[in-house]
């Protein structure tokens, strides 16, 4: 069974610096998909990155980027330059590639404040 | 802006009740899944929905049911409602990238459903 484990319910950062944002994740398939999506007060999901299992390198997306451990499971989403307007909830998923579905597995999100 | 769009935004049932909710997908995807979102936590996988038939479900109860058109647009039905149902309802539809289809999920803004 898939598991998604976010240990870090709440993280504070002052603007313009660097945070981490922790993820592992738990799969006995070999091929899968890890996402970061960013959830604002509006409920909106907005999807931030992606890296998919084979992926050699670590994804980045302007100021996200992804440290894919493979052999730790852990999938740390690292945003630079925090800015006021990233204040939300981040959620990492992870979904078993090339069964067509869209079972998308979350972990409990980490709420991220952005402190002036 | 994802082009998913759900309605209604806000509802109020009583226990026992019956709700439909509804989503439009994005154009050009012929995917649709639904989670549940219970306050705090991170969604979770109800169903899927691919060419107008369930395509994938999570771990509810058969009051959850759906629909998908051929349209594309989907609904959410739950029936008998229980106190526990109260959530942010998502829909999400995804799109193939450069032919490959790489997981990710477009999500509306949700329907957030109370049942008193």
């Amino acid at each position: 069974a898939q598991k998604i484990t976010q240990t870090q319910p709440g993280m504070f950062v002052q603007e313009k610096e660097a945070v981490t944002l922790d993820c592992t994740y738990d799969t006995s398939d070999q091929s899968y998909g890890l996402f970061w999506y960013k959830q604002p007060s509006s409920g909106e999901m907005i999807f931030l990155i992606y890296q998919g299992s084979y992926d050699e390198q670590n994804a980045t997306e302007g100021r996200y980027s992804l440290n894919f451990q493979k052999a730790r499971k852990s999938a740390n989403l690292v945003i630079s330059a925090s800015q006021l307007g990233d204040s939300a909830m981040y959620f990492c998923a992870m979904r078993e590639l090339g069964r067509g579905n869209n079972d998308m597995r979350f972990g409990a999100g980490t709420r991220l404040t952005v402190k002036p | 802006e994802t082009g998913v769009t759900q309605s209604p935004t806000h509802l109020i049932k009583t226990r026992g009740q019956q709700v439909t909710l509804r989503c439009s997908s994005q154009s050009g995807h012929n995917t649709v899944s639904w989670y549940q979102q219970a306050l705090g936590q991170g969604p979770q996988f109800i169903f899927q929905y691919y060419r107008e038939e369930e395509n994938g479900r999570g771990n509810f109860p058969p009051r959850f049911s759906g629909l998908q058109f051929p349209n594309y647009s989907s609904e959410l039905n739950v029936n008998a409602l229980e106190l526990d149902d109260s959530a942010l309802y998502l829909c999400a539809s995804s799109r193939l990238r450069q032919g490959v289809s790489t997981g990710e999920l477009f999500f509306g803004e949700g329907s957030r459903l109370t049942v008193l």
